[in-house]
């Protein structure tokens, strides 16, 4: 079993809609991310979850919702998105967070924003 | 500016020749990333390290904290390391990661 998954792999919405991006890992992680990667740019933390509690917000527009039911779940939840959130949505576990651990990253989801 | 800086942006090099990927950094930081991302999106990390040097297989990672400068090399170079190679560094004072912006990594047969 592959140790983040990330569904769906790719999504085509329209400004008005509703959609989910979903995140697993297989891990035994206590600490999971959301990433945005657009074009040539840095990878942008969104959110930071630790032992399913939201510790960082990093001035996400509320049109994302995260949501983190257990360690092993996390949920990015779309709407009324705008053509600029068009990026690639990376998902990451660790061990715990910070300290000397290492990210494991899922493959992401390609969004495409119309 | 940004605080992590990666050279070059882009690299094309033919195969078997000696690549080096450089990152320098203006934070304080506990421990630097090297990063592979291939085209499809997913990352896998390389090595974490804060001092000195580490080698798996053909990549050597290199860091001199008090230059605030890492180095990514791939020897005998093959098409299948064509990938984006993204720095990374964790700050002394939080948990986060700041990220370089990648270096795309060509490689021809």
């Amino acid at each position: 079993e592959t140790g983040v998954t990330q569904t769906p792999r790719h999504l085509v919405m329209g400004m008005t809609n509703k959609k989910s991006l979903k995140c697993e890992q297989h891990l035994g992680h206590n600490a999971m991310y959301w990433y945005k990667q657009s074009a040539k740019k840095p990878l942008e933390l969104m959110f930071v979850y630790n032992f399913k509690e939201q510790t960082e917000n990093n001035s996400v527009p509320s049109r994302f919702s995260p949501e983190c039911p257990n360690s092993s779940h996390l949920f990015l939840h779309l709407h009324t998105l705008q053509p600029e959130d068009s990026a690639l949505y990376l998902c990451a576990s660790s061990q715990v967070l910070g300290g000397s651990d290492e990210q494991y990253f899922g493959p992401g989801t390609r969004l495409t924003v119309t | 500016k940004n605080e992590v800086e990666q050279s070059p942006q882009n690299l094309t090099a033919q195969e078997g020749e000696f690549i080096t990927i450089n990152c320098s950094y203006s934070v304080g930081i506990s421990a630097l990333h090297w990063l592979q991302q291939h085209p499809g999106g997913g990352i896998v990390s390389l090595f974490m390290l804060s001092s000195g040097k580490k080698k798996h297989g053909r990549l050597i990672a290199t860091i001199n904290i008090q230059e605030k400068h890492s180095s990514l090399h791939i020897t005998a170079s093959h098409p299948r390391d064509s990938a984006v190679y993204i720095c990374a560094v964790r700050l002394d004072s939080n948990y986060q990661l700041i990220w370089g912006a990648g270096t795309k990594l060509i490689i021809k047969p």
